[in-house]
């Protein structure tokens, strides 16, 4: 069965960068995609960007452009995501999902990660 | 961007009753592959989104077919033929047609 486990919560000082963690199974990992979504307290959800698996191409959101970088890693099946520069406002529980813009869109999702921006 | 609007912002249904979900796009969906690609999710708290619906009327795997989907354009529809215990959530409009993907602002369903 098509799973995606992401790594466990993290706190962080303004400024500082966290970079999570979204390993697959369950499936071929270089046939797909890899979205990123987040979700601020009481707030809806926020496309963060995505990259193939296939060969690495990103399109990340405008409002997290120059600040987010999207990987993957083929021999482990595995995607992250750093943002760097946080703030406050980037407190949020964030998101992987199993991307096929062929079909069934984002249609596998990660556990979420808190991330805590504090100081 | 695409800018998806939901309506309503909030749905207290009775168990058993039906409940409805517009969502509209600031533009066509229309991919140029001539697919639409708008999908429901559902969001339970504490829970990841949860797919029920893609591009437009399909369900996905395992999910119940209380839950249906229609629409076309710019103009697409939800609906939950009848509301259990556990259909309550926040349920998302969300467009992969175009570049960025983009959401609507959620629509709350509760229990009257």
């Amino acid at each position: 069965q098509v799973q995606l486990v992401q790594s466990g919560a993290e706190v962080k000082k303004p400024g500082a960068s966290v970079k999570v963690s979204c390993k697959a199974s369950g499936y071929t990992f270089t046939n797909y995609g890899i979205s990123w979504v987040r979700q601020a307290p009481g707030q809806g959800l926020e496309w963060m960007g995505w990259i193939s698996a296939y060969n690495g191409k990103t399109k990340y959101g405008q409002n997290f452009e120059g600040r987010v970088t999207m990987t993957t890693d083929t021999s482990t099946g595995t995607a992250y995501m750093e943002l760097r520069s946080l703030r406050s406002d980037d407190t949020a529980v964030y998101y992987c999902a199993r991307e096929d813009f062929d079909d069934s869109g984002s249609d596998y999702w990660g556990q979420g990660t808190l991330v805590t921006v504090s100081s | 961007d695409i800018v998806m609007t939901q309506t309503p912002l909030s749905s207290p249904v009775t168990l058993g009753q039906p409940a409805s979900i517009s969502c509209r796009s600031s533009q066509s969906l229309v991919h140029s592959d001539g697919d639409t690609y708008l999908s429901w999710l559902q969001k339970r708290p504490g829970q990841p989104p949860r797919l029920l619906i893609y591009k437009i009327s399909n369900r996905f795997s395992g999910v119940p077919d209380r839950f249906s989907g229609s629409g076309a354009g710019t103009d697409f529809t939800l609906k939950i033929s009848r509301v259990e215990a556990e259909d309550v959530g926040v349920y998302y409009c969300m467009q992969s047609s175009h570049f960025p993907l983009t959401f609507g602002g959620g629509t709350k369903v509760e229990i009257k």
